[in-house]
């Protein structure tokens, strides 16, 4: 079992629309999460960061966290065509810098 | 202007040549880290390095080297005995709470 599964998708959703991305993880001493956002051909730069359980929310996105589940979610609102990316979830315990990425989940949002 | 720097963007190998991609940072980061990426799979982690003059393998370390002489740079060689070393390569720097930071990439291509 891997440490993090995330929904390969890809997810093709129209403009305007409610988008849910999730990860599941394995391992309930991880404390960080994270969501990166990686355009094409770009590296993958930080989009939410979250410590515990609850919701966190900048802007048009959510990040959620349920530690008793392990199910982490990243919910984006009225979805832009800018958000067309490739969306990676990374979790942490917190001990040392490595982080653990799920594998991505491609998203377009059509005009 | 802070952050990190890859070079060359992209970069092609002759089969039996060693290749040296860059990573700079001006972050005053401690840790560094490069990533291999593969379509559809996420983020594997090469090696990485805590402190100068000490690194450790990730779970892909086969066929690569790396030297940190410096705290400004990891430099990431990819040797001859990496059979598929064509991917989409990625450093990144940690910062507070296990936050990373990438760079833009390196495309490494065999002709």
């Amino acid at each position: 079992q891997k440490e993090v599964e995330q929904d390969p998708g890809p997810l093709s959703v129209p403009e305007g629309a409610i988008v849910s991305l999730n990860c599941t993880y394995s391992n309930s001493a991880f404390q960080y999460f994270m969501w990166y956002r990686q355009y094409s051909r770009k590296g993958p730069e930080l989009l939410m960061y979250t410590y515990s359980s609850g919701n966190k929310e900048d802007g048009r996105f959510t990040a959620q966290v349920d530690k008793s589940s392990k199910y982490i979610s990243l919910f984006i609102r009225d979805s832009q065509p800018s958000d067309s990316a490739t969306y990676l979830c990374a979790i942490s315990t917190g001990n040392t810098g490595k982080l653990i990425f799920g594998q991505g989940t491609t998203l377009q949002v059509k005009p | 202007d802070g952050g990190i720097t890859q070079s060359p963007k992209y970069l092609f190998r002759k089969e039996g040549q060693n290749v040296t991609l860059s990573c700079e940072q001006n972050l005053n980061h401690d840790a560094m880290y490069w990533y291999r990426q593969d379509p559809g799979q996420g983020l594997r982690l090469i090696y990485y390095s805590q402190i100068v003059n000490d690194f450790q393998k990730g779970d892909i370390a086969e066929g690569y080297s790396v030297s940190r002489e410096k705290k400004e740079s990891f430099p990431l060689t990819v040797t001859s005995a990496q059979k598929n070393p064509t991917a989409f390569y990625l450093c990144a720097s940690v910062g507070g709470g296990n936050i990373q930071y990438f760079g833009a990439g390196t495309r490494l291509s065999v002709l």
